[in-house]
């Protein structure tokens, strides 16, 4: 099935680094959308990029679309611990259901 | 607000067992949702529900049943209980925009760590 692709697997940062990720999604999709899930909890959504966007920004957070080469990167600014977390794209393909990747566990140390 | 509220947070079961998950949302949300995540496997959709009264497969169906009797609730049964099925499951509800469709973002309850002995 439809299914974005976090790249890397894991990513190890000292506080106030950026961290950046990546997703590759395979076909057409309506938006993009980024969740973060902290240890024992639910995910939370971060941020939604349509299809017809290049770039959004919400407070440290940017995202960037690039439809071409089906892909989109998470940036996140100076990072804090709080930020520790597994970050998951998922895709909406058409009319359809999300789909979500299989994570980037980022470990931010103090 | 409780937002979505999961219940049992814990369970073991032996194989055979049944058992009926419940998810409660108090946000008016039009589709709901069920997943589960497996190390390495990240979400996968079991069944989901664009209203009262209507269910859906999603990726992976086989061995559960849903119900969406109230337009708050959505339950999760299984059958009869395999250790295939230990894993965590989250329930999740979204708005449903006319404009947008279904691609509105979801919210997540806290899940349920079910094991299957």
């Amino acid at each position: 099935s439809q299914q974005g692709e976090e790249d890397p697997q894991a990513l190890s940062i000292q506080e106030g680094e950026n961290a950046t990720m990546n997703c590759s999604y395979k076909t057409s999709i309506n938006n993009l959308q980024w969740y973060r899930q902290n240890s024992g909890r639910g995910l939370v959504h971060l941020i939604l990029i349509r299809s017809n966007e290049r770039e959004k920004h919400s407070g440290r957070l940017r995202v960037t679309l690039d439809t071409s080469k089906k892909s989109s990167s998470l940036l996140i600014t100076a990072s804090r611990a709080a930020d520790t977390a597994s970050y998951f794209c998922a895709t909406v393909p058409g009319y359809s259901t999300l789909t979500f990747g299989k994570g980037t566990m980022l470990l931010v140390s103090p | 607000n409780a937002g979505v509220t999961q219940t049992p947070k814990f369970r073991v079961l032996k194989t055979g067992q049944s058992m009926t998950l419940l998810c409660a949302q108090d946000m008016n949300h039009e589709y709901m949702y069920w997943y589960r995540q497996d190390p390495g496997m990240g979400l996968r959709l079991i069944h989901y529900s664009v209203g009262e009264g209507t269910t859906a497969k999603g990726e992976v169906p086989d061995g559960y049943n849903v119900s969406r009797l109230k337009k708050q609730n959505f339950l999760l049964g299984l059958e009869s209980a395999a250790p295939s099925q230990t894993s965590v499951y989250f329930c999740a509800s979204s708005h449903w925009d006319r404009g947008q469709g279904s691609d509105q973002p979801q919210h997540f309850g806290d899940g349920t760590r079910l094991s299957i002995l």
